[in-house]
């Protein structure tokens, strides 16, 4: 199966800082989906992309089509408490229809 | 307002027991997947209904099966629960194949005693 690499895998940061993290594939995707998902409960759709080059914002949350179409960029600013949880990618391309594939996640933890 | 509904969200089952996890929706989506999650993983695909057809993932294990008696509802069954088994099982919807946003219900966490 399709291989996405995620990273960093986790991160530490103070409440304030901004975070970026990113998500790799070896193949050309044709649409990038971020969720965010807290323990115990489902993943929740952030932002979603269907463009090389598109870049979309959520409030604090800011995500972008690479160019290459092999890549992801999510970027949060400004991060309070709230934002702790582990972040995933998933990307999809036409060659395997409708299966969406997920990157590894980024764990989250704000410091106050 | 929940879109996706998952029930129970907790279950426990004893190894081999047959079990039963559903999933409803009101979002009147033509497509409902089910992931499997185990710890600091990813979600797996196991299967997908687009409307009445139901595809199989590879490498999805025989004991599990899944039923879509309408648009609303899809279940998730697993014949012979294992302890490999236990995990947070995760139902989606789409509004289409393709390139459609997958909308999760909040999980069911299955253990297996």
């Amino acid at each position: 199966g399709q291989q996405l690499n995620q990273s960093p895998q986790s991160m530490f940061i103070q409440e304030g800082e901004d975070v970026s993290m990113n998500c790799t594939s070896s193949s050309i995707f044709n649409t990038w989906l971020w969720y965010k998902q807290d323990p115990g409960e489902g993943p929740v759709l952030l932002i979603a992309l269907y463009k090389a080059g598109e870049l979309t914002s959520n409030g604090r949350l800011t995500a972008q089509f690479g160019i290459t179409r092999k890549d992801s960029f999510l970027n949060i600013s400004a991060s309070i408490p709230s934002d702790v949880g582990i972040y995933f990618c998933a990307g999809q391309t036409y060659d395997t229809g409708n299966q969406f594939y997920f990157g590894t996640g980024t764990s989250l933890t704000v410091i106050p | 307002d929940a879109m996706v509904i998952q029930n129970p969200r907790y279950q426990v089952t004893q190894f081999g027991k047959p079990v039963t996890l559903s999933c409803s929706q009101t979002l009147n989506h033509n497509v409902m997947y089910w992931y499997q999650q185990k710890s600091s993983q990813a979600p797996k695909l196991l299967f997908h209904y687009y409307d009445k057809d139901f595809n199989n993932e590879a490498d999805t294990p025989d004991n599990f099966q899944s039923r879509r008696p309408n648009t609303s509802f899809c279940f998730l069954d697993i014949r012979s629960p294992g302890l490999g088994d236990a995990a947070m099982y995760l139902c989606a919807t789409s509004r289409a194949q393709g390139t459609y946003e997958q909308y999760f219900g909040p999980g069911t966490r299955l253990t297996v005693t």
